[in-house]
Parts: C-alpha cells; structure tokens; sequence
C-alpha cells in the first residue's frame, strides 16, 4: 500500500526566501505525482504534474522536481512572497488505481 | 476555464436531516470523487464512481451514500446527518488515465448541530 509523508508539517519563513517542500513516497512503481495548493477554507487548486517519465515541471516561481528511485518529490518555490501562505499537499498516483494517495500537506507561512 | 462546482460554500443542517451535497464538472470526465477534510485527518475518500449509474466506496462511506444519474454531477447525500459529519467536503473529477491529474471543486463546509 503506497504512503505519502510531507515533512515538515509546517513551516514559517521571511519574505524573499527560496523554499523546499518534501514528499516521500514508500513505492517507487509511480504513474505520476501532483502538487495541490490549498488556501484556508477552501478546495485544492492544482499547481502542477509530474508523469513517471519526467524528471521535473516549473510554472512560474514553481519548479517540481520527481526521483522515482529514492521515493521523492520537491517543490521549489523561488522568492517567496506572502501571497505563497497556504498548505501544499502532493498526491501520488499508482498501483492500478485512479485513486490518488495524499500526502497530509505542509502548512507555510510566509511572513513580510 | 475547466471547473467543477460545488453548490454550497458553507451549510448548516441539523442533526437527523437528509443533506444534498452537489457537484458538477464540466470537463466531460468518467471519474468523480467525493473527499471529507478534516483536521488531523487529511482527505479520506468517501467514494468514487467511474461511470454514470456506477460507484465505489471508498475508505469512510459509512453514514453516506451517493447518486450519480448524469455523467456531470455526483451527489453526495447524508442519509440522517450527525454532528460526527461536521467538516469539509471536496469533490473532485479527472479522466481514468494515469497521465492525467485532478480537478477539485472549492469545497463544501458542513457543519451539523
């Protein structure tokens, strides 16, 4: 049965920083993996999706970054900006299913 | 712009009401999902469907059963709402192929007293 971590849970950083955000995964035999952004009270919106067969997508500020063979996945968010403030969760999809498994998110906070 | 809509951002029902919770994308997907939120918990699956008149449960159906007539929209329905169903409802739809990822709805805030 796949696993998904995200560590940390949560996180609080000034304004300008260049950020990591971590998701494992326990197997390695992915179809793809997606980030969600989700804003207080409200759905997740997609940020961006990574096949098996890529190594990395970028939107914007935003660079994802996929290592199947050590179970990973990074989301890099370039100078951070207060706007950025919300919880992102990865979702990882596999095992013969179209059922994703989520990981539980990391909630960051970033302060002017 | 590609959607899926959920009817209600917030809803107050009373304990023992039967609730309606409605979805609707827009995208022509096969696939629809409905997700409970809750602190702590992260998103458990309620169920899901692959086709119109077909549906699966999920990991928590218990106390929830759902209808889909029409290939756009997917009701989630509390048959007797308890206080225990207070949280947040996400909907979600995408095609059944692994190369492609998921729509969520904005998100429904039940809360039953």
């Amino acid at each position: 049965k796949q696993e998904v971590t995200q560590i940390p849970a949560a996180l609080s950083v000034p304004e300008g920083e260049n950020l990591v955000l971590n998701c494992s995964f326990t197997d390695s035999a992915i179809y793809n993996l997606q980030w969600f952004r989700q804003d207080p009270g409200k759905g997740l919106t997609s940020l961006l999706l990574i096949q098996s067969s890529q190594r990395e997508q970028t939107s914007g500020r935003l660079n994802a970054s996929l290592d199947k063979s050590s179970g990973r996945s990074t989301l890099y968010i370039a100078a951070s900006q207060p706007g950025d403030s919300a919880t992102y969760l990865c979702a990882v999809l596999s095992g013969g299913s179209y059922i994703p498994t989520f990981g539980r998110g990391t909630s960051l906070i970033v302060h002017p | 712009d590609v959607k899926v809509t959920q009817s209600s951002r917030y809803l107050v029902k009373r304990t023992g009401e039967k609730v309606f919770l409605e979805c609707v994308q827009d995208m022509d997907h096969e696939n629809m999902f409905w997700y409970r939120q809750d602190p702590g918990l992260g998103l458990r699956l309620i169920y899901f469907s692959y086709d119109v008149k077909m549906k699966e449960k999920g990991d928590i159906p218990e106390g929830y059963s759902v209808s889909r007539e029409k290939k756009e929209r997917f009701s989630l329905i509390l048959e007797s709402a308890s206080t225990n169903q207070t949280s947040m409802y996400l909907c979600a739809s995408s095609f059944p192929r692994v190369n492609y990822g998921y729509t969520f709805g904005s998100g429904t805030r039940l809360t039953v007293v």
